[in-house]
């Protein structure tokens, strides 16, 4: 079976520094990967995904995550971040092909300091 | 605004008793996922529709049911509730293609569950 960890539960960032949200994750077989990001009393919207081909993947707002297949990671990053994206941020997984069940990591709070 | 609407917005009861939670997915969704969230435990799978048919089932309670009716709309009733039911209860939507779920969900608001 797939897991995703997500190895830092909070995470504190000056306002326009750079950040990074760490995310491995294990599977024998091929993967799906995607970022979602929950905004305080909101629901969960997707980031970012990687499907296929380039192993750096654009997302909204800013955010890329790249895929290291050797070592298993997905980590998010942005080079400056701004008040507005204080939220939690969900890494998950997906076997490839299959319809199966999405798999969440515990969440990242990012906390973005003044 | 995702397109996939929840009902209560919020909801208080007590212990012993019995609630149902409602979904509409967004339009054309075949598929529904239910998902608790809480402090704690994180974001939990519970359940997984598709037109109407149970796919997939992850950590739901024997106290807990769902299903997934003509319209595709989705109940999550849970019963005999305790303390420990306080969550935000989460309803998300897919359409997958050729059968195959590529993995973009997408979400309701939530229902917040407290058990008092």
């Amino acid at each position: 079976a797939q897991s995703v960890t997500q190895l830092d539960s909070q995470v504190p960032v000056f306002e326009e520094a750079p950040v990074e949200l760490r995310c491995n994750y294990s599977s024998s077989v091929s993967v799906y990967l995607f970022w979602y990001v929950q905004y305080p009393n909101q629901g969960l919207q997707l980031l970012l995904k990687y499907l296929s081909g380039s192993t750096l993947v654009k997302g909204i707002n800013g955010f890329e995550a790249e895929f290291n297949k050797s070592q298993t990671s997905f980590h998010l990053r942005k080079p400056s971040v701004h008040i507005s994206d204080t939220a939690e941020y969900f890494c998950a997984v997906i076997k490839m092909n299959r319809d199966d069940k999405i798999i969440f990591g515990k969440g990242t709070r990012l906390h973005i300091l003044p | 605004d995702s397109g996939v609407t929840q009902t209560p917005k919020h909801l208080i009861t007590a212990t012993g008793q019995r609630v149902t939670l409602r979904c509409s997915p967004r339009s054309g969704d075949l598929s529904v996922y239910w998902y608790q969230q809480s402090l704690d435990q994180g974001l939990q799978f519970l359940i997984q529709y598709y037109n109407g048919e149970e796919r997939a089932k992850g950590n739901i309670l024997e106290r807990f049911s769902a299903q997934q009716f003509p319209d595709l709309h989705s109940e999550l009733n849970l019963s005999s509730l305790e303390l420990g039911d306080s969550a935000l209860y989460f309803c998300a939507s897919s359409s997958p293609v050729g059968g195959a779920n590529t993995g973009e969900l997408f979400f309701g608001e939530g229902s917040r569950l407290t058990v008092l």
